[in-house]
């Protein structure tokens, strides 16, 4: 257990829907992290959290996806107007001296 | 000059086997070297990690060689066991080990036959 948990962990969903995913720390963390990965490639940094306030985008992060963490705890990661090129693994990850992963959410876009 | 370069893609062993993955940078100004496993359907999980001040570290089974000058570092798994399959990525980050944001090598998808 990372201490992380994300849902849902699979969605499939049609191209042009929005999709929301969300990520819960079991425990309080300062930084909150997500990345993506697409099938045989390692994670690509997307954007991390101090508490609420939003750090840093990756130039990955087009205007079509948005993310909050709105009190500090748990954060969501939306995408609008999917594209086939959105399929991936969405991984939530947060910081206890180390980096520490979900599960993730894998995102088919059919 | 911020990616890390990883081979081989895929490998494959038998028990017993010392695996060997192998990473090279370019970047001097990254100064934490982690390397994640990753299991089918599950998040990257911390294997061992390294700086660049030291040029071994051993954890149970786990090695990490690292040459400064080379500019390269590597994984090796003693006496590896079938449990051990899976997919390994190596990092790199500029701001430490108390950082989330890391750059990760492409992957290596490693197989240990019993």
């Amino acid at each position: 257990d990372t201490g992380v948990s994300q849902n849902p962990r699979h969605k499939i969903t049609k191209r042009g829907q929005n999709v929301t995913f969300r990520c819960d720390p079991i425990s309080e963390h300062n930084r909150l992290y997500w990345y993506r990965q697409t099938l045989g490639q390692g994670p690509e940094f997307l954007t991390y959290f101090q508490n609420e306030a939003q750090l840093e985008k990756s130039r990955l992060l087009s205007d079509r996806f948005s993310a909050e963490r709105p009190k500090g705890s748990f954060s969501t990661l939306e995408i609008q107007r999917t594209e086939q090129g959105d399929s991936a693994m969405y991984l939530c990850a947060i910081t206890n001296e180390k980096l520490f992963f979900g599960s993730g959410t894998q995102l088919s876009v059919l | 000059q911020q990616q890390v370069k990883q081979s081989p893609q895929s490998l494959i062993v038998q028990k017993g086997g010392i695996p060997i993955i192998n990473c090279a940078y370019e970047n001097t100004a990254f100064d934490y070297f982690p390397w994640y496993q990753q299991f089918p359907g599950k998040g990257p999980a911390l294997l061992i990690a390294i700086r660049p001040d030291v040029s071994e570290k051993k954890e149970g089974r786990f090695t990490i060689s690292f040459n400064k000058s080379a500019k390269q570092f590597s994984l090796h798994i003693m006496d590896s066991q079938p449990g051990d399959s899976a997919t390994y990525f190596c990092a790199a980050s500029l701001e430490g080990s108390n950082t989330g944001k890391l750059i990760f090598g492409q992957g290596t998808t490693l197989q240990v036959k019993p």
